[in-house]
C-alpha cells in the first residue's frame, strides 16, 4: 500500500523567498511521484512528476522536486516565490503495480505569498 | 493535444433530487478515467475509475454511481442526493498504464 504525508497544511512565505513544500511517501514498490497545484475553484494542474528517471525533476512555473529514496521524500521547491504561486499544492504517489495509474494524494498544503 | 471537459461548472440541487455530471475527453483514445470528490478540509477522495467502456470500479461505497457509455465519456450519477454529497467533483484521465492524471475544471455541487 502507498501513502503520502505532506508536512504542514499551511506555508507562508514572502515574495522572492524560497518555497519549500514537504512530502514524504510510503510505498511497497518503486513509486511514481507527482506534484499538483490547485487554484481556487479550479481543477488540479500537474506541476511535475518523477517516474524513475532523473532524481531531480524540473516542472512548470520554476518549480522542481528531488526524489530522495533514503529519506522517502519528494519535496517541492522554488528559489523565488511569486504572488501568483499562492495556491494549494498536492503531492501524490502512483499506487503502481497495476495498469490503472490510480493516485494516492496527500492532504494538501496551502501556500500563501506575502508582498 | 488532449483536453478534458466537465459540466456543469456549478450546481445547486435539493436533497433527494437526481444528479448527472458529465465528463468528456478529447484528443486521446482508450484513456483511464476517474471521478474524485474534494470536500472541504478532506483532500481528494477517489470515487470511481474506469479502464474501458462499461468497466467501472468503485473505491468507496456511497450514494453515487458511474457509467462509461462511450470511450471518452464518463458520467457520475445519483438517484437521490444527500446533504453529504456536496463537494467539488473532479474528473481526470490518464494514458494507460498510468503516468499521472490530468484533471478537468471540476463541478461544484451544493446540496441543500
Amino acid at each position: 500500500a502507498q501513502s503520502v504525508t505532506q508536512l504542514g497544511s499551511h506555508v507562508s512565505v514572502s515574495e522572492g523567498a524560497l518555497v519549500l513544500l514537504r512530502c514524504n511517501y510510503s510505498s511497497s514498490v518503486p513509486p511514481y511521484l507527482f506534484w499538483y497545484v490547485q487554484y481556487p475553484n479550479q481543477g488540479l494542474q500537474l506541476l511535475l512528476k518523477y517516474t524513475s528517471a532523473a532524481t531531480l525533476v524540473k516542472g512548470i512555473n520554476g518549480f522542481e522536486a528531488e526524489f530522495k529514496k533514503s529519506e522517502t521524500s519528494f519535496h517541492l521547491t522554488k528559489p523565488s516565490a511569486h504572488m501568483s504561486d499562492a495556491a494549494e499544492y498536492f503531492c501524490a504517489v502512483n499506487r503502481g503495480g497495476t495498469s490503472y495509474g490510480k493516485l494516492t494524494f496527500g492532504q494538501g498544503t496551502i501556500l500563501t505569498v506575502h508582498p | 493535444s488532449q483536453t478534458i471537459h466537465q459540466w456543469p461548472a456549478t450546481l445547486v440541487q435539493p436533497v433527494g433530487s437526481p444528479l448527472s455530471l458529465e465528463c468528456t475527453v478529447e484528443g486521446t483514445s482508450n484513456p483511464n478515467l476517474y471521478w474524485y470528490r474534494q470536500a472541504a478540509g478532506r483532500g481528494l477522495q477517489l470515487l470511481f475509475y474506469s479502464v474501458g467502456i462499461g468497466q467501472i470500479s468503485s473505491e468507496v461505497p456511497q450514494n453515487l454511481s458511474a457509467s462509461r457509455p462511450q470511450d471518452r465519456q464518463f458520467i457520475l450519477s445519483s438517484k437521490k442526493l444527500l446533504l453529504s454529497d456536496s463537494g467539488f467533483y473532479l474528473c481526470a484521465w490518464s494514458p494507460p498504464p498510468g503516468r499521472g492524471e490530468y484533471f478537468g475544471p471540476g463541478t461544484r455541487l451544493l446540496v441543500l
